[in-house]
């Protein structure tokens, strides 16, 4: 079965540090994957998508993800922390199953320090 | 270009009451469309989807009930809330028949029953 597990429920950096969020994918076929971002009461915004076009995949506001099949890793990294960053991400997998259903990681907050 | 419409934004609703939440799309034609719910500290459930008018598959079963009566509209009901119904609840809608589609979310309802 098909699922994303995302490492570490909270993440901390400061502002202007390197951004990590961590997600795995299992997958039989390959994958198409996906990064939300969730700001406090508000819907998910997509970030990024990967669709086997590219491995590295650049987002909105600065950030991106690398597909490595060999790890099943698909990361999301920005250069450089901006406070406006702090907000929930998802790392997410479309199902091919009629509906297509999407299967989502359990959520990584991530909080900015000035 | 696409939009799409949750409301009401929050609602307060006493146990043992109906609910009615209502959900449209504009812009775009045969869209899949999703409930989801995310209670505090858990992350995103799929509750709903839809392929079609009339068309529902329930992922869990629970004290609510969806129904598509139009192509582009969504609606989540329940006849008698439970405590355990609060959350934050979420609309979305993706491409009909394509696997890479994202999900494009509505501003969600948070609903809590006292």
């Amino acid at each position: 079965a098909q699922s994303v597990t995302q490492l570490g429920s909270h993440v901390s950096v400061s502002e202007g540090a390197l951004v990590l969020l961590r997600c795995n994918y299992s997958s039989s076929v390959p994958p198409y994957l996906f990064w939300y971002v969730q700001y406090p009461n508000q819907g998910l915004q997509l970030l990024l998508k990967y669709t086997s076009a590219a491995t590295l995949v650049k987002g909105i506001n600065g950030f991106e993800a690398e597909f490595k099949k060999s790890e099943t890793s698909f990361h999301l990294t920005k250069p450089s922390a901006h406070m406006s960053d702090a907000a929930e991400y998802f790392c997410a997998v479309n199902l091919n199953t009629g509906g297509f259903k999407t299967i989502f990681g359990a959520g990584t907050r991530l909080f900015v320090k000035a | 270009s696409q939009t799409i419409h949750q409301w009401p934004a929050t609602l307060v609703q006493p146990v043992g009451s109906p609910l009615s939440l209502e959900c449209t799309v504009e812009g775009t034609s045969n869209p899949n469309l999703y409930w989801y719910r995310q209670a505090a500290g858990r992350g995103l459930q799929l509750l709903f989807y839809s392929v079609g008018i009339g068309q529902i598959s329930s992922e869990v079963p629970q004290n609510l009930s969806a129904s598509r009566p139009q192509d582009r509209q969504f609606i989540l009901s329940s006849k008698k809330l439970l405590l355990s119904d609060s959350g934050f609840y979420l609309c979305a809608w993706s491409v009909e028949g394509l696997n890479n589609s994202p999900l494009h979310f509505g501003n969600g309802t948070r609903l809590t029953v006292t």
